[in-house]
């Protein structure tokens, strides 16, 4: 059974840079794509972007000047740097697996931007 | 970017009702649709793949039609563990979108 699991601070300083590591377990990391996605508190669902095994990326034009993804097969997980944070990017952060529809999500991890 | 919108955002129903969600695209987007169930403080959780492809261990009671611009998601009678928020995803094109989500409550 695949499993995704989040990783990184929950509290991140305006200005500064949000960084994520989602670890694959279960399964192979290789020859999939796999997404960030997050959520504010009672809000909807925003792809933030994807990565392939490649290291082929697509971002979500909306963050695009801001998103780096990157993706290391030998330690079986990918992670997100989102730049010059604001409130705006306090959520929870998932990453998933694009099959192409989101088959395995993790747990989710809530960021909270604040000095 | 694909704009996906449903309705209704809030479903108030029984057990046992046949409850249908609509969600609709700004443009054709074949059938790349995806339906995910959510309940508070979970990841969403994948139901129908392919507009109308059932995920594996997913119950029966769930089923989705549809095709282009207009899609729907039935649950033909709902159970207590329904209660949840439902969300529709397109993956036709970059950006992946999902609409703004139904609230089924009692």
């Amino acid at each position: 059974q695949v499993q995704l699991q989040e990783s990184g601070p929950g509290l991140v300083r305006p200005s500064e840079t949000l960084s994520l590591t989602c670890t694959v377990s279960g399964g192979s990391i290789s020859d999939y794509s796999w997404s960030w996605i997050r959520q504010p508190a009672g809000k909807g669902l925003e792809w933030i972007g994807r990565i392939y095994t490649s290291g082929n990326t697509n971002y979500n034009p909306s963050l695009k000047s801001r998103v780096t993804m990157s993706l290391d097969t030998s330690k079986s997980h990918f992670s997100l740097q989102l730049t010059s944070v604001t409130a705006a990017d306090t959520a929870v952060y998932y990453c998933a697996r694009e099959t192409p529809s989101f088959d395995y999500w993790g747990q989710g991890t809530l960021v909270t931007v604040s000095s | 970017d694909i704009q996906m919108t449903q309705s209704p955002s809030t479903l108030s129903a029984s057990v046992g009702d046949r409850v249908t969600i609509t969600c609709r695209a700004s443009q054709s987007i074949s059938d790349w649709l995806a339906w995910y169930q959510q309940k508070p403080g979970k990841a969403p959780k994948l139901l129908i793949y392919r507009a109308s492809s059932l995920e594996s261990g997913v119950p029966s009671r769930f089923s989705g039609s549809g095709s282009g611009t207009e899609f729907t998601l039935t649950i033909s009678s709902l159970q207590p563990d329904d209660f949840a928020s439902y969300y529709c995803q397109q993956y036709n094109s970059y950006p992946r979108t999902f609409g703004p989500g139904t609230k089924v409550d009692i």
